[in-house]
């Protein structure tokens, strides 16, 4: 099984400011098989990115995804209000595994 | 955007079966467009994927809960449902429904449901 390690644990920041989350794959995630997810309090997750750096329909061009192999990275270039919440990895390139998560937080 | 609605008991007695059913709208689950997956995340944890159906009936199951799962399809009802089986404490957790297009990443969510195992 890929084991997706997420970090930080949380991010204290203030909004405008500038976020970078960092997702690690246990051994390498095929093809940039990785996605993002963003997940506020009682409600579903939201798909965010997919295959590494694609924004979903509807998604801000705020959110944006790089990375490869065994590092990827959101980033969230300048934090609206709504934007606080949790956000999950997921990789699909050897079945399907979830990230622990990052919590961005508002200092 | 699709839209999905849980449904089933919210509690459940230790070693008995857990059964939920998803309800979609605006696509049918018999055609081969989507596949249907099940994630849970117990309480103040992270996402668990479980398992997904494709239209053929074709099922991925995750490796740690392969012995316990059963997922299926309702075409009549357009619906497709999730069987735990033996659960004990450790699957309470709020129960998501999905869709995606090939085993890859979740594009719709339902709202989830929360399904407790206690006596």
């Amino acid at each position: 099984e890929i084991v997706l390690t997420q970090s930080p644990g949380t991010l204290s920041l203030s909004p405008g400011e500038r976020a970078t989350l960092s997702c690690r794959p246990s051994q390498s995630v095929s093809s940039s098989s990785l996605a993002w997810y963003q997940q506020i309090p009682g409600q579903a997750p939201r798909l965010l990115i997919y295959a590494a750096f694609s924004r979903a329909a509807g998604i801000p061009d705020r959110f944006s995804g790089s990375g490869s192999g065994t590092e990827f990275t959101l980033t969230i270039s300048r934090l609206e209000p709504e934007d606080f919440a949790v956000y999950y990895c997921q990789q699909y390139g050897t079945s399907l595994t979830f990230g622990g998560g990052t919590k961005v937080e508002i200092k | 955007q699709l839209h999905l609605q849980e449904s089933g008991p919210g509690l459940v007695r230790p070693s008995e079966t857990l059964s939920l059913t998803c309800t979609v709208s605006d696509a049918s689950i018999s055609g081969s467009k989507y596949y249907w997956g099940w994630i849970r995340q117990p309480p103040g944890k992270g996402l668990e994927w479980i398992g997904t159906i494709y239209y053929s009936g074709v099922t991925f199951y995750n490796a740690s809960l392969k012995s316990r799962v059963v997922i299926s399809l309702d075409t009549s009802k357009n619906q497709f449902s999730l069987k735990l089986s033996s659960v004990t404490a450790a699957d309470t957790a709020v129960y998501f429904c999905a869709s995606d297009i090939a085993i890859n990443w979740f594009f719709s969510w339902g709202q989830g449901t929360l399904v407790t195992v206690s006596s």
